[in-house]
């Protein structure tokens, strides 16, 4: 799998949109762009994953460069409990997910 | 659906105690995942199991054993636990590991060996 590269941590206002980034620039043909969370120790919740087009859900917009190499993850309204670890995972068939250590992201008030 | 839940939530285990925790699914999912996350780290992969009656190693599996007996059920076990084994143990699933399909986790078991 592809590995990914994330800044350690970013800072977002509240109701504002959190724009995270992530290069992935050995991403192959047919690897999905995964983007899970961990809100303090809880599980990894899932956000989105898209493999060529944009895609959005309630909870997230993803956005993959023409190219493949990188990714957006936007939360458009971020709150106070979005504050959170992002993980970018490049993955084939969901399976073995390999987490790097992610974008720890606060949303202050 | 009340998707993966795990047992115990937390557990304090003496160095050289032996314990099993339980993972278990009700979306009829094939593969199952044993991770654990250390303090400050990303997860890492201990086994995972591609059907009932299999299983296999991921990247750390020294010092466990697993079983998949039934399939809605993936149980880790420590033989003799070890203070390195102190951690946060997660388990998720997937429906059958198809290109695109999604991983569920559950809570976590937050693990103590002194």
């Amino acid at each position: 799998d592809a590995k990914t590269t994330q800044p350690p941590s970013m800072d977002c206002a509240e109701g504002r949109a959190a724009n995270l980034p992530c290069n992935h620039s050995t991403i192959s043909g047919n690897e999905y762009v995964y983007w899970y969370r961990q809100i303090h120790s809880q599980g990894p919740q899932y956000i989105i994953h898209g493999l060529k087009n944009n895609e959005t859900n309630e909870m997230a917009s993803l956005i993959i460069t023409e190219d493949r190499k990188s990714s957006t993850l936007i939360l458009p309204h971020a709150t106070l409990r979005d504050t959170a670890v992002y993980y970018c995972i490049i993955n084939n068939y969901g399976q073995n997910f390999v987490f790097g250590p992610g974008t720890r992201l606060s949303v202050l008030p | 659906n009340a998707g993966v839940t795990q047992t115990p939530k937390f557990r304090v285990l003496k160095t050289g105690q032996s314990m099993t925790l339980l993972c278990a699914q009700d979306m009829n999912h094939e593969y199952m995942y044993w991770y654990r996350q250390d303090p400050g780290m990303g997860l890492r992969l201990i086994h995972y199991s591609v059907g009932e009656g299999t299983t296999a190693k991921g990247e750390v599996p020294d010092g466990y054993n697993v079983s998949r007996l039934k399939k809605q059920n993936f149980l880790l076990g420590l033989e003799s636990a070890a203070p390195s084994q102190t951690s946060v143990y997660f388990c998720a699933s997937t429906p059958r590991g198809r290109r695109g399909d999604t991983q569920y986790f559950g809570p976590g078991t937050r693990l103590t060996v002194l």
